[in-house]
Formats: C-alpha cells, structure tokens, sequence
C-alpha cells in the first residue's frame, strides 16, 4: 500500500517556508524523500531509518515519527531551484524484502 | 557513465503489438525496481529483483506484463498486446547491499511509451 503525501500541490515566493507530510498505514522501516523535475528522473534527497531521527542538508531537512508511521520534510527559506515535485518512499517492517512503495507526490512551485 | 541506463528512450508502438525495456544497472547494485509513472502521479511499483530472482510483481499487472533479470545484471520489460493504458514512462531503479541495509534508489531516465 502506497503512503499518502500532503499536501498535493504548494505555491511558494522566494524565501518562504513550506512543510510536506507523508504518512503510512504499516509499520515503517525507513522513509526515502526525492525530487523531480519535469522530463527527469527522480533525485534522492535523504533516507530516514530511525524513529524520531532528523536529517539535514543545507535548507532542507526532514524528521522520521516511526510510533506514528509519518515523516515531514521541511524546505526552508525556499529557493526557485526547488521547484519540482516531492515524492516520499517507503519501506515497511513486515518481511526484509525492502520493497520500496512511492506516494503520489507533491508539486513544489517556488516563484520569484 | 556509471548511472543506471534504460533503453530505448522513447518507444511509439501501435495497439497490440509487444515491445521491450531495457535497464542497466550500476554495477554491483543488486537490488533492481522497475515502476510505472503516469503525468502528475508518483510511480507505481512493478516489481523488483533481488540479483536474478524476482521477489514480488505487482497484483495491480496485467499477465501482458513480465520482467526477468538473467544473470543478476540488466533486466527487461516486456508488455505483450499492448494497450492504449500502457502508455507512460516506465522507470528502473537500482539499490546497492550495505551489510543490512540498502542504499537509496538511483533512478535511470525512463522509458516513454505511447500506445497509438
């Protein structure tokens, strides 16, 4: 079962905030988050493995809740380089097969 | 390049004819998805391969669909009788063993198919 992303679309200026959830009904081994641009392949940004771990890179960081199966990626002071839609994977616990399920993504618009 | 290589990058077919995909893993990763992505949505797992064995496909496909990965290196795609549904980008994706766990998923550029 694919996670479920939030919201579907943000509309940002330049330097504004934006956060994007993602959560799943199973127990989870680890979340990935990606980025995609129009007509390229999805980029990976950051995988989270642990409940409760946070990881950052520059401006954008996210946070694992594995006691409620949900992660948050948060895009601070946002930048027109990332416009693109964001898309969240997951991994459950069930089995050790790490198969990874995507969301259905949220579009990004950073504007000038 | 070292990236993952899918092949071709475009495949225009008529309905009812057969094609197949093509990917190429990085090397030593071997861990193999391919997916399914439609305009404004996410991608829809296919199914995966663990080296040459194919661990799960998707209940969503079709028996048209099938994938196989001999020797544990490329892997194909194969849709039978296709259909107008059929088209979309189809996306393979490679994941590298560290001990217990598996990097993230290096995406290749895709296969866009159109069923005419």
């Amino acid at each position: 079962q694919q996670p479920v992303q939030s919201p579907q679309a943000v509309i940002l200026r330049e330097g504004e905030d934006a956060v994007i959830n993602c959560s799943s009904s199973k127990a989870l081994y680890s979340v990935h988050w990606y980025r995609q641009k129009h007509g390229e392949a999805p980029v990976f940004l950051m995988i989270l493995l642990k409940g409760g771990e946070q990881k950052g890179h520059e401006k954008i960081s996210a946070s694992f809740n594995e006691k409620k199966q949900q992660s948050s990626l948060y895009l601070t002071a946002s930048q027109l380089s990332y416009s693109g839609t964001y898309f969240c994977g997951t991994e459950d616990v069930k089995g050790s097969n790490y198969k990874l399920t995507f969301g259905k993504g949220t579009l990004l618009t950073v504007n000038p | 390049d070292t990236g993952v290589s899918q092949d071709p990058r475009h495949k225009i077919t008529k309905r009812g004819q057969n094609v197949t995909f093509r990917c190429d893993p990085i090397s030593e990763h071997n861990r193999l998805y391919w997916y399914r992505q439609t305009l404004g949505q996410g991608p829809e797992f296919l199914t995966y391969f663990q080296n040459e064995a194919q661990l799960e496909k998707s209940r969503l496909l079709s028996d048209r669909f099938s994938a196989e990965r001999p020797k544990g290196s490329f892997s194909t795609l194969e849709i039978q009788r296709t259909e107008q549904g059929d088209s979309a980008m189809y996306l393979c994706a490679t994941r590298r063993r560290l001990g217990t766990v598996f990097t993230e998923a290096f995406f290749g550029q895709g296969t866009r198919l159109t069923v005419v």
